[in-house]
């Protein structure tokens, strides 16, 4: 199962908004509305930030959000904040397998 | 509040084996599925196997397939995972996880380092 493509990196000024796609194929991401965004900070475990392609799990700020068209996702963040500075990782049901996007490394300038 | 603490990652000579450990409190264990996800250093997520809430079905990456084993004691709160073969591509941090909604996964451990280096 080949990985999801996500950018390498984004950026954005604060309060500006900023999104990352994450493109697999009818596979995986098209074909399931399983889709997941996750949030790594440097030495810390990935937080479950969406799920379901545009479900936000309790806690998680509505600056966060999903969506799905075909194969690819988004994720947006609006509102950009410093403590958003964090790299993000997408991930799909792929039929009895979970595959992960590459991860975009999101920066706050 | 959910935990979940990994054990058992080192330093492992090619070829040889290891068995990872999750010991998880703050939930009913018993009811949820759990995965084993990796990231080797400097790289991405890479998910590598899920088991059900009794264990009864199991899934591996192909990556691992043939050599990596799931299995969970419900008695003991405790996820493994038992690695043989192991290869220089294996080394990673390993991190537990615990199903959510579908293959979302909402608690993370915070892993334990698995080194295969001759």
């Amino acid at each position: 199962q080949s990985a999801l493509t996500q950018p390498p990196s984004a950026s954005g000024s604060p309060g500006q908004s900023v999104t990352i796609s994450c493109t697999g194929t009818s596979s995986d991401v098209g074909g399931y509305n399983s889709v997941s965004w996750y949030q790594q900070h440097p030495g810390k475990a990935p937080k479950l930030m969406i799920y379901e392609v545009s479900k936000r799990p309790s806690g998680v700020p509505d600056r966060f959000s999903g969506s799905k068209s075909g194969n690819t996702a988004s994720l947006t963040v609006s509102g950009l904040q410093a403590e958003d500075e964090a790299d993000y990782y997408c991930s799909s049901y792929a039929g009895s397998s979970l595959v992960f996007g590459g991860g975009t490394k999101l920066t706050v300038l | 509040q959910v935990q979940l603490v990994e054990s058992g990652g080192g330093v492992v000579q090619p070829g040889r084996s290891l068995r990872l450990s999750c010991a998880a409190s703050g939930f009913t264990f018993s009811s949820y599925g759990m995965h084993w996800v990796r990231q080797a250093p400097g790289k991405g997520l890479e998910w590598v196997a899920v088991i059900t809430y009794d264990g009864s079905n199991k899934d591996y990456a192909e990556s691992v397939r043939g050599r990596f084993t799931i299995s969970r004691d419900n008695s003991r709160n405790t996820l493994y995972l038992q690695m043989n073969s192991l290869r220089g591509e294996d080394t990673a941090v390993y991190y537990c996880a615990k199903r959510f909604s579908g293959w979302s996964l909402d608690h993370w451990g915070q892993g334990t380092l698995v080194t295969v280096s001759p």
